[in-house]
């Protein structure tokens, strides 16, 4: 079964670049397009993106600009990074793996980053 | 972008009972939808995609019916561990969530 680990920091200043990884195992990363989810305390899901290890991508429209994703197949993981945060990106954020038709059917346990000077 | 509506907000319901989730899409989405779980303090569990076909492990009293723009959950016979946030999403172009239902006990 696959089984995804987020790390990365909690704390993050306004403006600055957040950073998250994800490992992955129980699968070859190269096996499934892998995505972001993010969940605003107390509010519903909001997915970021997703990525194929061959370069494939499909970003949510609102954070296209801000955000990248990238795969490193030797670590079996994969990162997020945001930048120019606000405190409005101050979330949960899930990592997934992205379903045979981008549904996500295993998931993280997620990960807080506050966004705060 | 494709607007996920769902409904009610939230449901009070008993043990027991039959429930019918609802969700709308603004466009036709054809069959590209998928249900999750989200319990109190946990991470999104799936249990539908293909909007009617359960996912790995999950109990035979979720089903998940419709197509195009229209969309239901159906819990059989709610238990205890039922009652949580479920929320839809649709895959045809992107990803959208809708905003969720909670189940709470009545």
């Amino acid at each position: 079964q696959v089984q995804l680990q987020e790390s990365g920091p909690g704390l993050v200043k306004p403006s600055e670049t957040l950073s998250l990884t994800c490992i992955v195992s129980g699968s070859p990363i190269t096996s499934y397009y892998w995505g972001w989810i993010r969940q605003p305390p107390g509010r519903g899901l909001e997915w970021i993106g997703y990525m194929y290890h061959t370069g494939s991508t499909n970003f949510n429209p609102s954070l296209k600009s801000r955000v990248t994703i990238s795969i490193d197949t030797a670590k079996n993981q994969f990162s997020l990074t945001v930048n120019s945060v606000t405190a409005a990106d101050t979330a949960v954020y899930y990592c997934a793996s992205v379903g045979a038709n981008y549904y996500f059917d295993y998931w993280g346990q997620g990960t807080l980053v506050t966004v705060s000077s | 972008e494709i607007v996920m509506t769902q409904s009610p907000a939230t449901l009070s319901v008993s043990p027991g009972e039959r429930v019918t989730l609802s969700c709308r899409a603004s466009q036709s989405i054809i069959s590209n939808l998928a249900w999750y779980q989200q319990k109190s303090g946990q991470t999104p569990r799936l249990l539908i995609y293909g909007a009617s076909t359960r996912a790995t492990g999950i109990p035979a009293r979720f089903s998940g019916s419709g197509s195009g723009t229209e969309f239901t959950l159906t819990i059989s016979s709610l238990q205890s561990e039922d009652f949580a946030v479920y929320y839809c999403q649709q895959y045809k172009i992107g990803v959208n969530f809708g905003q969720g239902t909670r189940l709470e006990i009545k």
